[in-house]
């Protein structure tokens, strides 16, 4: 069973801090990895995705990667109450099903 | 764009009965998703379409669950007899070939058997 694997939390961090988040995974054939954020009762909705070794930054987030432990994470710097929310982790294949985590409770304490 | 437009928003009925979600792709997206979301299993994919064809469905959990495409337009996911453990948000996404991997979900519908 192919599996990505994130703590559930919640992970609370104080206004303005960095909050980093973590997703492992299993399938070593895992070409592509996705952060979604989702509100409370809301959809997904894309963040970033990452498919080479390294870092990628978008504004206030960053995705990390590392093929060889299997491990993605996103750093949000500056973290807003906004943030607040669950963040999804997604692998994909190069096929396009999609593995998701069951994805990390953020708050950003105010 | 409208963006992917699901319905009913929320359904409750009870065990044994027929369920019908519906799907609205975004106009021009030649893939659709159906996933579903608990607490325990997170976002689970069920099935996907390319073109309106079905390409894996090995995430239905079993025969009580069906899906189409009859155009690019329209997809139905039914569940038939309907079990409480079904209760969950069922989420449709579509994507094009071209968007490099970001599927666009819809707001999902929230299904209750009591």
């Amino acid at each position: 069973q192919k599996e990505v694997e994130q703590n559930s939390g919640p992970l609370s961090v104080p206004e303005g801090a960095i909050a980093s988040l973590n997703c492992t995974y299993s399938d070593r054939g895992s070409q592509s990895f996705f952060w979604y954020r989702q509100y409370s009762g809301k959809s997904p909705e894309l963040i970033m995705f990452i498919y080479s070794n390294g870092d990628k930054e978008d504004g206030r987030f960053t995705a990390q990667l590392n093929k060889a432990s299997q491990y993605v994470s996103l750093l949000i710097r500056d973290s807003q109450p906004s943030d607040s929310a669950t963040y999804l982790c997604a692998a994909n294949s190069g096929t396009y099903k999609y593995i998701f985590g069951t994805g990390t409770r953020l708050k950003v304490l105010a | 764009d409208a963006g992917v437009i699901q319905s009913p928003r929320h359904e409750v009925t009870e065990m044994g009965q027929e369920v019908t979600l519906r799907c609205k792709p975004i106009s021009g997206h030649d893939y659709l998703f159906w996933y579903r979301q608990t607490m325990m299993r997170g976002l689970e994919l069920l099935i996907y379409f390319n073109n309106n064809v079905p390409i894996d469905d090995s995430g239905m959990p079993e025969d009580r669950f069906s899906a189409k495409m009859p155009n690019a337009s329209f997809s139905t996911l039914k569940i038939q007899p309907s079990e409480p453990r079904d209760s969950a948000v069922y989420f449709c996404a579509s994507r094009d070939t071209d968007s490099y991997n970001e599927q666009f979900f819809g707001p999902g519908t929230r299904l209750t058997v009591l």
